[in-house]
């Protein structure tokens, strides 16, 4: 079945302390990004990676970090999150972005920072 | 910058009635643009799929259009459901995906 696997989908962590969420996809797919979606702001963009080592900055990259090794992955890091990242986080893919393909979300995982 | 925006914010009908959900956008220069469907706490499921050289494409009760020129599509849902209540969001690719704040719907029973 295609897919996209983010995990955890909850974790409450603390001010600081690393953490980073997994994203896998089995569909071969060139393209990843991850987003953050808040009450009365929508989805929006936080890094997008086109192809493997290749990545870049979306809307609202500010505390995140990310990287992509291999294509299936797509990790997203935070080196010292803070409350204002807390949020319900989204990985997608597809296989381009300029292409005419439809994108597939992971199911979400729900951060708190406190 | 893309600003994509979704009217109305909340939608609730009874059950049975033909609904549209509208979209618009400031930057015509788009690859495609999608419609997700979200439910509560869950992630975005892929509805439809407009090419930017499509005008309008349809699954089952749905349909959906793109006006590019007048940065603009519609969601067309006919008999509505209750299992059609959800939060409907659409997304338009140009350099990355923009998305709108969706539009929030409830079918009564």
């Amino acid at each position: 079945e295609a897919q996209v696997t983010q995990n955890p989908r909850y974790l409450i962590t603390v001010t600081g302390k690393k953490l980073t969420v997994t994203c896998s996809q089995n569909m071969n797919h060139e393209y990843m990004s991850w987003y953050r979606q808040d009450p009365g702001l929508g989805l929006r963009q936080i890094y997008y990676s086109m192809n493997v080592e290749v990545t870049d900055k979306g809307d609202v990259p500010e505390g995140y970090k990310v990287s992509r090794k291999e294509k299936r992955n797509f990790p997203l890091i935070l080196e010292s999150p803070s409350p204002n990242q807390t949020s319900l986080y989204f990985c997608a893919s597809s296989s381009g972005q300029r292409t005419n393909t439809e994108a597939f979300f992971g199911q979400g995982t729900r951060l708190t920072v406190v | 910058k893309q600003e994509v925006t979704q009217i109305p914010a909340a939608l609730s009908v009874p059950e049975g009635e033909n609904l549209v959900l509208n979209c618009s956008f400031t930057d015509s220069a788009i690859y495609n643009l999608q419609w997700f469907r979200q439910d509560p706490g869950k992630g975005l499921t892929s509805l439809l799929l407009i090419q930017s050289s499509q005008r309008e494409q349809t699954s089952g009760r749905l349909n959906a259009s793109l006006d590019k020129s007048s940065g603009r599509s519609t969601l067309y849902i006919a008999a509505s459901q209750p299992g059609d209540s959800a939060t409907y969001l659409c997304a338009v690719v140009g350099n990355q995906f923009y998305f709108g704040t969706g539009t929030s719907l409830t079918v009564i029973p």
